[in-house]
Order: C-alpha cells, then sequence, then structure tokens
C-alpha cells in the first residue's frame, strides 16, 4: 500500500531533550515535507526537500532541522524542543512528474507535547 | 509570499442541505487549487483540486469554483452526509511541480447533522 509512514505518533517529552520524529514514504516520491497544524492556524509548513541532499526552508523553519539523505526518509529533528513546539506533525510527499505530481500523500500525523 | 484565507472556520449543516466554503488568495502566480479533508485522527487527503485554466470542476457531490480575476475559489458539497464532516483545508501554489512552497488555509470544520 502506498503510504507515508512517521513515528512516533504520540510523544511527550521536556524541554531541552533532543528528539527526531521519523517520516518515510514508499511512493519513490522525490518531493518531501513537514508541516504543523495548531488550532486555528491551519497547516504551516516547516521544511521541503525537492530531492536527495536538497532542503529549504518552508514558512515555519525555526527550531527545527531537517535532513533527506535517502530518497525515501525526511526527518525532523527538534535539537532543543520547547514548550511552544508542542503540535501536531504531519509529513508529506509527492511526486515531481507524473498525472499525480501536484497530490500531496500525508502521514497520519505526529501529536508532539514538550513540557 | 502567498497568503490564503478560508472562512468560514466552522460550519454546521443539516444532512441533505449543501455546505460551501470560500477560500481567497494573494499571490497571482498561483495556479493549482487543492481541497483536502482531513478525518479525526488522520491526516488530510485530497478531494478534488482545480488549475486556473479551468472555471469548475465537479466529482459526485463535490464541485470547485475558481474565481481568478477575484483570486477566489470555493468548495460546494451537495445533498451531505453525515460522514462529509471533517475539517476542510484549502490550498493555493504555483503548478509548477518544482515549486517547493504550498500554501494552506486554516481550515474550516464541517459537521452534518443527522
Amino acid at each position: 500500500e502506498a503510504q507515508v509512514t512517521q513515528n512516533p505518533r504520540y510523544l511527550i517529552t521536556v524541554t531541552g531533550k533532543k528528539l527526531t520524529v521519523t517520516c518515510s514514504q514508499n511512493m519513490n516520491h522525490e518531493y518531501m515535507s513537514w508541516y504543523r497544524q495548531d488550532p486555528g492556524l491551519g497547516l504551516r509548513q516547516i521544511y521541503y526537500s525537492m530531492n536527495v541532499e536538497v532542503t529549504d526552508k518552508g514558512d515555519v523553519p525555526e527550531g527545527y532541522k531537517v535532513s533527506r539523505k535517502e530518497k525515501r526518509n525526511f526527518p525532523l529533528i527538534l535539537e532543543s524542543p520547547s514548550p511552544n513546539q508542542t503540535s501536531l506533525y504531519f509529513c508529506a510527499s509527492r511526486s515531481l512528474a507524473g498525472s499525480g505530481a501536484n497530490v500531496l500523500t500525508f502521514g497520519a500525523g505526529s501529536r508532539l507535547t514538550v513540557l | 509570499g502567498e497568503n490564503v484565507e478560508q472562512h468560514p472556520s466552522t460550519l454546521s449543516v443539516q444532512e441533505g442541505d449543501s455546505a460551501v466554503i470560500k477560500c481567497t488568495y494573494s499571490d497571482s502566480a498561483s495556479n493549482y487549487f487543492p481541497w483536502y479533508k482531513q478525518e479525526l485522527g488522520k491526516g488530510p487527503q485530497l478531494i478534488i483540486d482545480i488549475r486556473s485554466n479551468v472555471g469548475e470542476k465537479k466529482d459526485q457531490r463535490i464541485a470547485v469554483t475558481l474565481n481568478k480575476t477575484a483570486k477566489h475559489f470555493s468548495l460546494h458539497i451537495t445533498e451531505t452526509q453525515p460522514e462529509d464532516s471533517a475539517v476542510y483545508f484549502c490550498a493555493a501554489s504555483p503548478y509548477n511541480t518544482n515549486a517547493g512552497k504550498s500554501t494552506f488555509g486554516d481550515g474550516t470544520t464541517l459537521t452534518v447533522k443527522p
């Protein structure tokens, strides 16, 4: 089944403790992206990647890092989490060519709480 | 950059009635406008999209209309059913697939009462 898999789905952590949210897709998509969803603010883009070793900032990149060493994986790294990073995070991917090139496939989400 | 405004933020309708959600965008370079549905506990999923060379697109009970001059587009759901209850997001981006950024509206929570 074509899908985007995020882990963990739920995480409670403390301020300053480094964490990584993994994202993996099995559709051979070139493009991957991270979003955070907060009440009343919709989906805001954190970082995106057009292909391996190519990443760029979205609208809210502060406090986050990403890497794209392999095509299928795009982890989101919080080096020193703070309470304002408590949010619901989504990873998404899409192809850059073909009829479905603009269609994002989202993961199920990762709910992060930073105490 | 692009700014997308979505209204209303919440919408409650009776089963069988129609629902309309509206979005406006700011960047005239945007020419791809998808709508995503997010059910509880799941990630958003594309339900319909439209490109700027088309004014309207339908798929069964769902339709999207686009007014490029006024920079707004709308989602229309007819004969609503309880399973239509979800959060709906609009988005705007250049159709160029090499464009990295996509901008979403703030979402509309639709409740369909049986």
